[in-house]
């Protein structure tokens, strides 16, 4: 089936360490975005891409990297940086960035600092 | 810049009524307008997209209308069920903002069996 596969879908991160979440996407979409959700709050932009090897800051991209060396893939890595990084993180992609396209979501990932 | 604000924050009702969730802007310079479903501790489901030139869409149950002009959007579903309890998103495509996506903070809807 088509769709977006985030791993893992809980993740612990200790102090000072760097963690990656995964997204992969088989709906050979070109744009491929990172959201973080805290409770009670809107979605909020981490990163973005529109295409391979090409990817831009969001509103709240401090103490986040991302990458896109495939089209497929888009991961996000959370840096020590990070002060608060327990949320949920909801990967997204759509067919490109213009204004007809419906924007699709994996089922998201619950970090966790310990 | 776009803000988006849904109304009520909270809802329950017995099984079987017909409600409405609202949503509101503040910029009507839109291109779209997109309601999701996110079920707890899941991803958002796509469940309505209506373009900027569109008063309305429908799919089953669910009938989505947008008043650019005065900022409102409202999601009407009909004859709700328990399965119908989720959290309820809006979206604003207004092209601000990195990828020009405004949500708003949701309602959490409740249907009592």
């Amino acid at each position: 089936d088509g769709g977006i596969t985030q791993s893992p879908k809980y993740l612990f991160r200790k102090e000072g360490q760097n963690v990656t979440l995964s997204c992969e996407q088989n709906l050979n979409h070109d744009a491929m975005y990172w959201y973080r959700q805290d409770p009670g709050q809107g979605l909020r932009l981490i990163y973005y891409s529109q295409i391979v090897n090409d990817f831009q800051k969001g509103d709240i991209a401090e103490g986040y990297s991302v990458s896109r060396e495939k089209k497929e893939s888009f991961p996000l890595t959370v840096t020590s940086a990070q002060k608060n990084p327990t949320a949920f993180y909801l990967c997204a992609s759509s067919i490109g960035r213009n204004s007809e396209n419906t924007i699709y979501f994996g089922e998201g990932s619950w970090l966790t600092v310990v | 810049k776009q803000e988006v604000t849904q109304i009520p924050a909270a809802l329950s009702v017995p099984e079987g009524e017909n409600l409405v969730l609202n949503c509101s802007f503040t910029d009507s310079a839109i291109y779209n307008l997109q309601w999701f479903r996110q079920d707890p501790g899941k991803g958002l489901t796509s469940l309505l997209l209506i373009q900027s030139s569109q008063r309305e869409q429908t799919s089953g149950r669910l009938n989505a209308s947008l008043d650019k002009s005065s900022g409102r959007s409202t999601l009407y579903i009909a004859a709700s069920q328990p399965g119908d309890s989720a959290t309820y998103l809006c979206a604003v495509h207004s092209g601000g903002g990195a990828d020009g996506l405004t949500f708003g903070k949701g309602t959490h809807l409740i249907i009592q069996p």
